[in-house]
């Protein structure tokens, strides 16, 4: 079975603060993506990377950046964490020719105070 | 653009109950067509899907066709079951080498016994 992993299954932070969320693969799927959902949204993209070192802006970038160093591993960062980032964090991988059939990690909730 | 519109819900029903949730996407592009579940607690999982027009996707013993005339992807289930309780999303890709899903806001179900 494809496993999709996140660092942390809950996070509190202070506003101001630099926010790392991890997210490890081990299918060996080339895409990986950061999605947030928020209740009445729905799911939005924030980045997406085809490769590693690659990464390409989603829908609501601001605020955030990722790193693929590895290309079992996306990391997403909050370099100023806001009150308004507080949400729960999905992070997804994919076959390149398989970009629709995404596996999803559990989420991390994210709080910031 | 491309978007995807589902019911609202939440859909509240009965054990055995049948179950339509209706979803419609914008007709751009030769997307295919995708259902996902997130049970409590959980990340998303991907349901069915369907990558063609009239093609049934069909899983668990929920089905949905790809009807481009009316540009529908409605999820049904003949008899449902408590343990099909979770949040449904309608999904499409872009229909071409883009990377993008664009997702429904969701629809709760909860099946009581």
């Amino acid at each position: 079975d494809v496993k999709v992993t996140q660092s942390s299954r809950y996070l509190v932070k202070r506003t101001g603060e630099k926010v790392f969320l991890e997210c490890v693969q081990d299918m060996d799927h080339e895409n990986m993506f950061w999605y947030r959902q928020d209740p009445g949204l729905g799911l939005r993209l924030i980045y997406f990377s085809y490769d590693v070192k690659m990464k390409e802006k989603g829908d609501i970038p601001e605020g955030y950046s990722v790193s693929r160093e590895k290309k079992e591993r996306f990391s997403l960062i909050l370099e100023s964490a806001s009150t308004n980032q507080t949400s729960m964090y999905l992070c997804a991988s994919s076959f390149s020719f398989r970009t629709g059939e995404q596996y999803f990690g559990p989420g991390t909730r994210l709080t910031v105070t | 653009g491309d978007s995807v519109t589902q019911m609202e819900g939440p859909v509240t029903l009965s054990e055995e109950a049948f179950l339509t949730i209706n979803c419609t996407y914008t007709a751009t592009g030769y997307p295919s067509l995708f259902w996902y579940v997130q049970y409590p607690g959980e990340g998303l999982q991907l349901l069915l899907k369907a990558t063609k027009a009239d093609d049934k996707g069909s899983n668990k013993g929920f089905e949905a066709t790809y009807r481009k005339e009316t540009t529908s992807f409605h999820l049904e289930k003949g008899s449902v079951q408590v343990s099909d309780s979770a949040v449904y999303f309608c999904a499409r890709d872009s229909g071409g080498s883009n990377y993008k899903l664009t997702f429904g806001k969701g629809t709760l179900l909860t099946v009581n016994p």
